[in-house]
């Protein structure tokens, strides 16, 4: 039990193009979603928390004009990338906690999607 | 900033039990401690949370201390397949902006044939 699902694994793409990345949690309802970034060598680094039904609560320093966090619903959360450039290069990591038994249930996470910008 | 203290870096040899440890000495009494667990390119995998009390489940056992600052992850039989980054994370057990995981740089693992 527990999956989250994350598509695309993999995306490649041109400077200037927004990309869209969803995360799925398969087999539990999440009121609480959360994205991260990761970049070689380095550890994750939260960039926002997103609630099911209201706005993303961002970290300090994330832009969120630039990566725009949709949660519509309790199994599904997109993070969109836009007008990506070369440093928005990185590994992109979903997580999700259950709605049910109370705030001390663990996060899951999903497997990543690796974004290159050309 | 994470709120615990993790060496960098450690060695087992394969078929020992693998001795993970982590300093929190700042824990506040609502606040779980959780392990996940990083292997190459892929998303962390929770490993096993606890409170106050020692816990085993199918992948690992937590043992905490006493006094709640510091806590041992342990590994009985480590793999090659267990070779990961594993990080120590301490959380709140209310909802809440204070609820979410931080990670600090972990432990990187390397388990020896």
């Amino acid at each position: 039990g527990a999956v989250v699902s994350q598509h695309p694994s993999r995306v490649i793409c041109k400077s200037g193009t927004s990309v869209k990345i969803e995360c799925r949690s398969l087999d539990f309802q999440a009121t609480t979603m959360f994205w991260y970034r990761q970049f070689p060598k380095q550890s994750l680094m939260l960039m926002a928390t997103s609630n099911e039904g209201s706005k993303a609560t961002y970290e300090q320093g994330v832009e969120k004009d630039k990566f725009l966090i949709n949660h519509a619903s309790l199994t599904l959360s997109t993070l969109t990338v836009t007008s990506a450039h070369p440093e928005d290069s990185s590994f992109y990591i979903c997580s999700a906690r259950a709605a049910t038994k109370g705030a001390n249930q663990p996060q899951h996470f999903g497997d990543g999607t690796r974004l290159s910008i050309l | 900033d994470a709120k615990t203290t993790q060496p960098p870096s450690m060695d087992c040899a394969e078929g020992r039990a693998a001795n993970l440890p982590c300093n929190h000495s700042t824990i506040s009494g609502n606040e779980y401690v959780y392990w996940y667990r990083q292997i190459h390119s892929q998303g962390p995998q929770y490993i096993i949370h606890g409170l106050k009390n020692n816990e085993t489940n199918e992948m690992a056992s937590l043992i905490i201390t006493e006094d709640r600052k510091s806590s041992t992850l342990i590994l009985p039989h480590a793999t090659l397949r267990d070779t990961a980054v594993y990080y120590c994370i301490v959380r709140p057990n209310y909802g809440g902006a204070t609820n979410k995981l931080i990670f600090g740089t972990g432990t990187l693992l390397a388990v020896q044939p």
